[in-house]
């Protein structure tokens, strides 16, 4: 049972131009959604972050849009380089319990092409 | 300066043999997580703990245990080791004031022969 869903597993875009990768999620206790950035052999790092009593937020060239009603949400990276080129994980936790276990979509590999 | 460390980077290793890996973390968090990444890609946490806390995903089998000698370690012991254990080990730390911004290791990949 996926709560967290990525569903497409590719994206290209021509440098400058922007990437938009998209994020479902099911669970609506789900109160803080991220961002995350991973190339191959390294960990994932942490990329930008919102909570749900926000509908955006911007950091540089990376903005993240809450659309809580759609449980949908969406990183936007204005302009594209090169070295953005990596996987893009969408993650959501809520937190109860007292810590903030992740629960990750599947990834979208982003292409950006010269 | 690395900030989570894991070793080994690689282990292979034969089924029903017993292995650990390591996590170290030098940030000062306060929650040490575990993530396995499988052959789909899906990165899902097996375990977070703090010093007060352990937190088991109930599908984790129970031949996984994490071991925290002090704030800064969380290691996973894993007994019996089977083919479907083969995967990436990512480590993970975060400060409860974080708001789930978590700081991941390099991975640990695990290939059971």
């Amino acid at each position: 049972d996926q709560q967290v869903k990525q569903n497409s597993p590719s994206l290209s875009v021509q440098e400058g131009r922007i990437s938009i990768l998209n994020c479902d999620y099911t669970n609506s206790m789900f109160d803080y959604f991220l961002w995350y950035k991973k190339y191959p052999a390294e960990g994932p790092t942490f990329l930008i972050s919102i909570s749900s009593i926000k509908d955006k937020n911007e950091d540089g060239r990376f903005t993240v849009f809450l659309n809580k009603s759609a449980k949908h949400l969406s990183l936007h990276i204005v302009p594209s380089q090169p070295g953005d080129s990596a996987v893009y994980f969408c993650a959501a936790s809520f937190s109860g319990a007292g810590s903030y276990q992740l629960t990750f979509g599947k990834g979208t590999k982003l292409s950006v092409i010269p | 300066d690395t900030a989570v460390s894991q070793t080994p980077k690689y282990l292979v290793t034969q089924m029903g043999n017993d292995k650990s890996i390591k996590c170290e973390q030098n940030l000062g968090h306060d929650t040490m997580y575990w993530y396995k990444q499988d052959s789909k890609k899906f990165l899902k946490i097996m375990f977070s703990y703090n010093n007060k806390e352990l937190i088991i995903n109930e599908t984790v089998p129970n031949r996984f245990s994490p071991k925290s000698p002090d704030k800064a370690h969380l290691n996973l012991h894993i007994n019996s080791l089977e083919l479907g254990d083969s995967a990436v080990y990512f480590c993970a730390s975060s400060t409860a004031l974080s708001g789930g911004e978590q700081y991941f290791g390099p991975g640990t990949r695990l290939t059971v022969t």
